[in-house]
């Protein structure tokens, strides 16, 4: 069975500009996440979908973030306009039972 | 974000040896996860547990569900080099699709 896919892999960008990080889940895994974690840390949530919808996106930092799971399969994570402080990887998870949350490789952004 | 308390934070230790790691929480958890993380790539899902005093075993791995449900402890026997990398515990409150809160990490090296 696949595991979840992310793309890119690392991506460099200039502060200021847009980013958009993609997001396939294991398949018939209705439950897709989005972590952050930085440098020796954790993954820190960011949003939680349940199919379509984000059930918990209090941690999405909103003036600049967003993301979409429109089909309730894949998903998009969007930094609009990215800053220094954005540099980190950012993680996909999916699950389709309580808890047992598998990861993508996830994706590491350097803001310059 | 709230992280749970990992101890000890890195260990070195010779190939054979027996390692042993717990997490720590003010709160209780209903859940525990331990995950591996190696540079570059996503955690992976070493073991759940979902009962208090569980114990459960994943080859060398063995996990335990402490029994206040405030803490978890993981232990590796007989290292191998490949056990090297990043080991983060991971709690969730209550049962179902929500997030996880992770630990600070144990880094675990292998003196040769």
């Amino acid at each position: 069975e696949a595991g979840v896919v992310q793309s890119p892999r690392y991506k460099i960008i200039e502060k200021k500009q847009p980013v958009a990080f993609w997001c396939n889940p294991i398949s018939g895994h209705n439950t897709l996440y989005w972590y952050l974690q930085n440098l020796g840390q954790g993954p820190e949530l960011l949003i939680r979908y349940e199919n379509e919808e984000a059930v918990d996106d209090s941690q999405l930092p909103k003036d600049r973030f967003s993301a979409e799971r429109l089909k309730g399969v894949d998903s998009t994570l969007k930094i609009q306009p990215a800053e220094l402080g954005d540099s980190a990887v950012y993680l996909c998870a999916s699950s389709a039972e309580p808890a047992a949350q598998y990861f993508g490789p996830g994706t590491r952004l350097t803001v310059t | 974000g709230q992280q749970l308390n990992q101890s000890p934070q890195s260990m070195f230790i010779q190939e054979g040896e027996d390692v042993s790691m717990n997490c720590t929480s003010s709160s209780i958890f209903n859940t525990w996860l331990w995950y591996k993380q190696d540079p570059g790539e996503g955690p992976v899902l070493l073991i759940a547990l979902y009962k208090a005093g569980e114990l459960t075993s994943n080859g060398r791995l063995t996990a335990q569900f402490g029994i206040t449900r405030k803490d978890s402890f993981l232990n590796i026997s007989a290292s191998i080099p490949s056990d090297v990398g990043i080991y983060f515990c991971a709690g969730q409150p209550n049962f179902g699709n929500e997030k996880l809160t992770f630990g600070t990490g144990t880094r675990l090296t292998i003196i040769p």
